[in-house]
């Protein structure tokens, strides 16, 4: 059964640090993984798409990182932000026949504070 | 563009009433995905449209549940009758293509309350 898993399930940082958060798993086979943030209230919102052959991709102070060999991937936020706070879905797309099953983790919550 | 449009924001009914939920997808894109999102099970796709034509409704949890798309820029999810376990987050997402490694767009979501 195709599974995502995401670590922590919920995560409290103080504004500036830095954070890693932890998603695995057990789709195949496997297309692409996407990472989605999502503010209180609102939908969820892409930040990065990787594909099979990329290892690692940022967008601002956002990098995902990507091993398809151990079916592991990461978020790492850099000097973290009072806006950062939402919970942040890992999502993994299966090839051609499950393109439309879509994986989605449960989310880890981030709470940014002073 | 003002992106993926959802209304209405709140709704909350009584057991045995009908729900209609509406979307607009953002202009130009060809796939259409409705979904429902709870605390204990995340995300789950319920229905996805292709060219307004429904593909996949296998994720829908039964009869009471029903989705359409009369054209590119309109789709409704109706609950007829609602019973209390519906209660969720009812998000609209769409996309252009679904093979390839195009993003989804979610509108803001429907937050159904049914008492």
């Amino acid at each position: 059964k195709n599974q995502v898993e995401q670590s922590p399930q919920s995560l409290i940082i103080l504004e500036g640090k830095n954070c890693t958060l932890q998603c695995n798993y057990t789709v195949s086979p496997f297309s692409n993984l996407r990472w989605y943030k999502q503010d209180t209230g609102r939908g969820p919102v892409s930040l990065t798409i990787m594909t099979f052959s990329e290892n690692t991709k940022s967008n601002g102070r956002y990098t995902a990182t990507l091993d398809a060999d151990t079916k592991q991937s990461s978020l790492h936020i850099t000097a973290s932000q009072l806006s950062d706070s939402a919970s942040y879905i890992c999502v993994v797309r299966g090839l051609a026949g499950t393109a439309s099953k879509l994986t989605f983790g449960t989310g880890t919550r981030l709470q940014v504070t002073l | 563009d003002a992106g993926v449009i959802q209304s209405p924001r709140h709704e909350v009914t009584e057991m045995g009433q009908e729900v209609t939920l509406r979307c607009k997808p953002i202009s130009g894109h060809d796939y259409l995905f409705w979904y429902r999102q709870t605390m204990m099970r995340g995300l789950e796709l319920l229905i996805y449209f292709n060219n307004n034509v429904p593909i996949d409704d296998s994720g829908m949890p039964e009869d009471r549940f029903s989705a359409k798309m009369p054209n590119a820029s309109f789709s409704t999810l109706k609950i007829q009758p609602s019973e209390p376990r519906d209660s969720a987050v009812y998000f609209c997402a769409s996309s252009y293509r679904t093979a390839d490694n195009s993003p989804l767009h979610f509108g803001n979501g429907t937050r159904l309350t049914v008492t």
